[in-house]
């Protein structure tokens, strides 16, 4: 069974304060690791998708990166309006789901 | 550029009554699926759709069902609400199915069953 486990469950961050975002997996043949930003009220948003370990993809503030156990997401120098819950999801070859983790909840604070 | 239409966006049932959350998408998406979010348990898919005509279950499909008639639709109803299924849904939608494919999201329905 495809497990996601994010870490941590908060993060408060001072404006600037640069910090990463774990999202460790255990999936039989992983076909996309997925990291989706999703506001108060509202749907998650996609940010990126990685494939293979090694990969890395980097969006203003936000890079995120892939090993074969977890992948991380780092924010650098965020600013207020980073602030939302940060959520990682991984789909498996051949089967038509995606299985999502609980999020990190991520507070930038001014 | 409306993408993917839920409604209603709030509900309150009475435990044993039914309705339909309405899922559209735009985007002339295959596949379409329906999640529900509670505090602590992430996401978990209810069902999903590959296709008009084509439905199948995902993780928690009990108490739910849906049909796919045509491409932009697909509905998920509650036959008899039951406490238990209060919680946030989210309607789905990708241009070449879940597994490496970003999926485009709805705004949500938080539904209330007492």
């Amino acid at each position: 069974e495809d497990q996601v486990t994010q870490s941590p469950e908060a993060l408060r961050l001072q404006e600037g304060e640069s910090s990463s975002l774990n999202c460790s997996y255990t999936v039989s043949g992983l076909r996309g690791l997925f990291w989706y930003r999703q506001d108060p009220g509202k749907g998650p948003e996609f940010l990126f998708t990685l494939y293979s370990a090694g990969e890395e993809k980097e969006k203003e503030r936000l890079k995120a990166t892939l090993t074969k156990k977890e992948s991380f997401l780092h924010i650098t120098a965020p600013k207020p309006e980073d602030s939302a819950t940060y959520l990682c999801a991984v789909s498996e070859a051949g089967y038509q789901k995606v299985t999502f983790g609980t999020g990190t909840k991520l507070q930038v604070i001014p | 550029n409306a993408g993917v239409t839920q409604t209603p966006k709030f509900q309150v049932l009475k435990t044993g009554q039914s309705m339909t959350l309405q899922c559209a998408q735009d985007m002339n998406h295959e596949y379409m699926s329906w999640y529900r979010q509670d505090p602590g348990m992430g996401l978990r898919l209810i069902h999903y759709s590959v296709g008009a005509g084509i439905t199948d279950q995902g993780e928690v499909p009990n108490g739910y069902n849906v049909s796919r008639s045509t491409t932009e639709d697909f509905p998920l109803r509650l036959l008899s609400a039951a406490p238990s299924q209060t919680s946030v849904y989210f309607c789905a939608s990708s241009s070449q199915g879940a597994t490496n494919e970003k999926l485009f999201f709805g705004s949500g329905t938080q539904l209330s069953v007492l």
